[in-house]
């Protein structure tokens, strides 16, 4: 599986948007990459899903270069609900792989 | 549809004792995957069912166990407590336990060793 990168913490103020980038040099043909988003005391819960270019949904849109070897998760307009842990993952469909969730990027945002 | 189910979710004991989490994963959901996180450490698995077999471990020691039964629901234990199992215990489930699919994630239980 490819190793992933991504910043430790972030802070935003309130009405802003907000980039996070997800560095996977080693990312495989196959590969695509995944979104979790965790509130305290509570699991991760999908946020979004991609392979290639852009996906939108009603919570996030998700950015994918054509290299492939970075991923950003854009929340437009953070509220303070949106404080909370953000753990990027890179799988295939190629059989069942141990994965690893790391420890993800702790977005504070600010009122 | 229900979603994850963990029992309990709150649960304090003391040092030397053994505890058993339990995880009722989504119906159809074949596969079972523990994690445990504490402070600044982010999820660490723990193991992964598949059809009543454990399928990869993590770095845990032995103390830590699981199982799972033929309605896919699984159990873990541990055993001999140390203060510093004290953690939230969070189970996943998925349809055959590729990450790809997506994982749902139950509420999970918090552990305090005292």
């Amino acid at each position: 599986l490819a190793k992933t990168t991504q910043p430790i913490s972030m802070d935003s103020y309130e009405g802003q948007e907000v980039n996070i980038t997800c560095s996977h040099n080693n990312i495989a043909t196959n590969d695509y990459i995944t979104w979790y988003q965790q509130f305290p005391s509570q699991g991760p819960r999908f946020i979004i899903q991609g392979y290639k270019t852009k996906v939108t949904n009603e919570v996030a849109s998700l950015f994918i270069p054509a290299d492939r070897k970075s991923s950003t998760l854009s929340l437009p307009r953070v509220s303070l609900s949106d404080t909370a842990v953000y753990y990027c993952l890179v799988s295939n469909s190629g059989g069942y792989q141990k994965v690893t969730f790391g420890i993800g990027t702790k977005l504070q945002v600010i009122p | 549809k229900a979603g994850v189910t963990q029992t309990p979710r709150y649960l304090i004991k003391t040092r030397g004792q053994q505890v058993t989490l339990s995880c009722s994963p989504i119906s159809g959901h074949r596969s079972v995957s523990w994690y445990q996180q504490t402070p600044g450490q982010g999820l660490q698995f723990l193991f992964e069912y598949f059809s009543e077999t454990q399928r990869n471990k993590g770095n845990f020691p032995g103390r830590f166990s699981g199982r799972q039964f033929s309605n896919s629901r699984s159990e873990m234990n541990v055993s001999t407590l140390e203060l510093g199992d004290s953690a939230l215990y969070l189970c996943a489930s998925s349809l055959d336990g590729q990450a790809v699919y997506g994982y749902t994630f139950g509420s999970g239980t918090r552990l305090t060793v005292v």
